[in-house]
């Protein structure tokens, strides 16, 4: 089993609508969350980040994280065009839970039509 | 505010040759992380350098190895190039040990016939 688990896509959705976007995980000493946001033939951008359980906002977009389900969530609202990517999760331990590194979901591809 | 910056952009090289990445760090960051991201997949881990030493490596063979300069800025080589190193490689730069807000290049794309 994969320590994180992200659906590829392709998701498709028009203009307005609002996008949902999940990873599981089997690790539980993850305490960070991570959304990513990569433009074809770009590097990752850091959309957000949360720690351990609850939720957090930034303007249109909305993370999740439930810790007793090793479930995350990212909702972002009345979709636009320019977020058409692939969206990553990625969790890290953190430095106490002795692992530095990120660990990356797959990334799920976003197309927003018009 | 200067991003990361990642030099070549694009590289092609032989099987069994060997190839130096480059990465400069974001202004006020001290530490580096380095990423193989395949094609259709996300980024893998191969190493982290904090304040010019490893701090922390992922399941990379010792072929791949790794150096950071005291202006922070690092470098990536790859020896003994295989036709799986193909990838795209990138780096990410952080404020000490802060993982949760690493911010990314935009990766050098090597190919390897």
């Amino acid at each position: 089993q994969k320590e994180v688990e992200q659906d590829p896509g392709p998701l498709s959705v028009p203009e307005g609508a609002i996008v949902s976007l999940n990873c599981t995980y089997s690790n539980s000493a993850f305490q960070y969350f991570m959304w990513y946001r990569q433009y074809s033939r770009k590097g990752p951008e850091l959309l957000m980040y949360t720690y351990s359980s609850g939720n957090k906002e930034d303007g249109r977009f909305t993370a999740q994280v439930d810790k007793s389900s090793k479930y995350i969530s990212l909702f972002i609202r009345d979709s636009q065009p320019s977020d058409s990517a692939t969206y990553l999760c990625a969790m890290s331990a953190g430095v106490r839970g002795g692992s530095e590194k990120l660990v990356f979901g797959k990334g799920m591809k976003l197309t927003v039509n018009p | 505010e200067t991003g990361v910056t990642q030099s070549p952009t694009h590289l092609i090289k032989t099987r069994g040759q060997q190839v130096t990445l480059r990465c400069s760090s974001q202004s006020g960051h001290n530490t580096v992380s380095w990423y193989q991201q395949a094609l259709g997949q996300g980024p893998q881990f191969i190493f982290q350098y904090y304040r010019e030493e490893e701090n922390g490596r992922g399941n990379f063979p010792p072929r791949f190895s790794g150096l950071q300069f005291p202006n922070y800025s690092s470098e990536l080589n790859v020896n003994a190039l295989e036709l799986d190193d193909s990838a795209l490689y990138l780096c990410a730069s952080s404020r000490g040990l802060a993982n949760y807000e690493q911010y990314f290049g935009p990766g050098t794309r090597l190919t390897v016939t």
